[in-house]
């Protein structure tokens, strides 16, 4: 059984980093195909798409924020971190991270199984 | 990045009465290697995360009921509940995985009439 848990601060203060931690079980993030992203949805609005890690280290980030972005895991500890710098009020909102799904075997860019979430206030 | 566009943002249905929500994309999602349309459904219910309904258009995930259905092609794609039922007030998001960033549509309110 796929499980994800997004741990992390609930309130942080503009202009600092953000840090947040997706702990995993039922899969390993060394098995080929196996992919851990990361979606934000601020309260009442739509979801957001902000990175995702491979297997293999390779990462993607969303265009409008990969400056701001840096996602690693730790496949020791099953975790995967999300780092957000120089955060802003609009950064408020749910963050959740989520399983990459697959189809005949193939991984592809939609999300089957994701955590319940963590929301995280921007306020001085 | 490919913008999705969901209609309506609400809409209240009679219980056992049939849902239908739209979904446009700017872009095709149509692979035409694999004819397949890379675009899912999800639900989210009030306090939760979204949950996978739909993929590959009209696939439905392991689990999820057969009165949820995904149709369309291209850039026009629908996702119909034939029989409203209590628990399947949520909100309904569509989303593109043709091309990175993968992207969502607004969401779609659906309640009871």
């Amino acid at each position: 059984q796929i499980t994800l848990k997004e741990s992390g601060p609930t309130l942080v203060k503009p202009t600092q980093t953000l840090t947040l931690t997706c702990t995993f079980s039922g899969f390993s993030l060394t098995t080929t195909g196996v992919g851990v992203g990361w979606i934000r949805q601020p309260p009442g609005k739509a979801l957001e798409w902000l990175a995702l890690i491979y297997w293999n280290d390779d990462k993607r980030y969303s265009p409008s924020l990969k400056s701001r972005l840096t996602i690693i895991k730790d496949t020791s500890k099953n975790q995967v971190v999300l780092t957000m710098t120089d955060v802003h009020p609009e950064d408020t909102a749910t963050y959740y991270c989520a399983h990459r799904g697959h189809s005949d075997g193939l991984p592809y860019w939609f999300f089957d199984l994701w955590g319940r979430g963590t929301l995280i206030t921007v306020s001085s | 990045d490919i913008v999705m566009t969901q209609s309506p943002d609400s809409l209240a249905v009679s219980l056992g009465e049939r849902a239908t929500i739209t979904c446009k994309s700017s872009q095709s999602v149509l692979y035409t290697s694999n004819n397949k349309n890379y675009l899912a459904w999800y639900q989210q219910k009030p306090g939760q995360p979204p949950n996978l309904l739909i993929f590959w258009a009209s696939t439905r995930e392991s689990g999820v009921p057969d009165r949820f259905s995904g149709s369309g092609s291209g850039t026009d794609f629908t996702l119909t509940i034939s029989s409203l039922q209590a628990e399947d007030v949520a909100v309904y998001y569509c989303q593109q995985y043709y091309s990175t960033p993968p992207t969502f549509g607004q969401g779609t309110k659906v309640e009871i009439k």
